[in-house]
């Protein structure tokens, strides 16, 4: 399975942008990049997917570099309630049992009144 | 639209014991997967049933075992419980590559 790294933690401040990184160098042509997020005491939650181009969506936007080597989730007004972890997947929605979903430690975002 | 419900919602269970938990999938999906989540860790890939056979398996011995029914919903059971079973469980519904809807888990507690 392709791997992503994203930093263990991260903190905001309510109503400012939020940019959470994630790093997949040896993403594979096939790779869809995943965003899920895990509020507390929930289960995962799909946030937005994109393959090559920028995707926004009502919950956030993603900004995929050009090398799709590594992406962005942005989160335009951060909210007490976006305090979760966000998990950066890939994805290959072709691979038969290899589009189950790998999720690592995730980063976990605290957003400050 | 329904969304995946998971029951029970905790359970403590002795060692050598056997459970089984269920999954009703969102109206429209034909796939299930289950994942196991330890506390602190994300979850992790058990296995994933597609129109009622199996689809894959992670890396989870064979006392783990699941079904998928006609209606698409699901079983997960484990048999000769461990201590190291204690976690979360969560069930996924899907299209075979659709995006998934989790449910919010069964805490399972091995005594």
């Amino acid at each position: 399975d392709a791997k992503t790294t994203q930093p263990n933690s991260m903190e905001s401040n309510e109503e400012e942008p939020v940019h959470l990184p994630c790093n997949h160098s040896t993403i594979s042509g096939t790779d869809y990049i995943h965003w899920y997020r895990q509020l507390p005491s929930q289960g995962p939650e799909y946030v937005i997917h994109g393959l090559t181009s920028n995707v926004n969506n009502r919950m956030a936007s993603l900004a995929i570099a050009e090398d799709r080597k590594s992406s962005t989730l942005i989160l335009h007004r951060a909210t007490l309630r976006d305090a979760a972890v966000y998990y950066c997947i890939l994805r290959d929605p072709f691979g038969g049992a290899n589009s189950k979903l790998t999720f690592g430690k995730g980063i976990t975002l605290s957003v400050r009144p | 639209e329904t969304g995946v419900t998971q029951s029970p919602t905790h359970l403590i269970k002795t060692r050598g014991q056997q459970v089984t938990l269920r999954c009703s999938s969102q109206s429209g999906h034909n796939t299930v997967s289950w994942y196991q989540q330890a506390l602190g860790q994300g979850p992790q890939f058990i296995f994933q049933y597609y129109r009622e056979e199996e689809n894959g398996r992670g890396n989870f011995p064979p006392r783990f075992s699941g079904l998928q029914f006609p209606n698409y919903s699901s079983e997960l059971n484990v048999n000769a419980l461990e201590l190291d079973d204690s976690a979360l469980y969560l069930c996924a519904s899907s299209t075979l590559a659709g995006r998934n809807t989790f449910g919010s888990g069964t805490r399972l507690t091995v005594v």
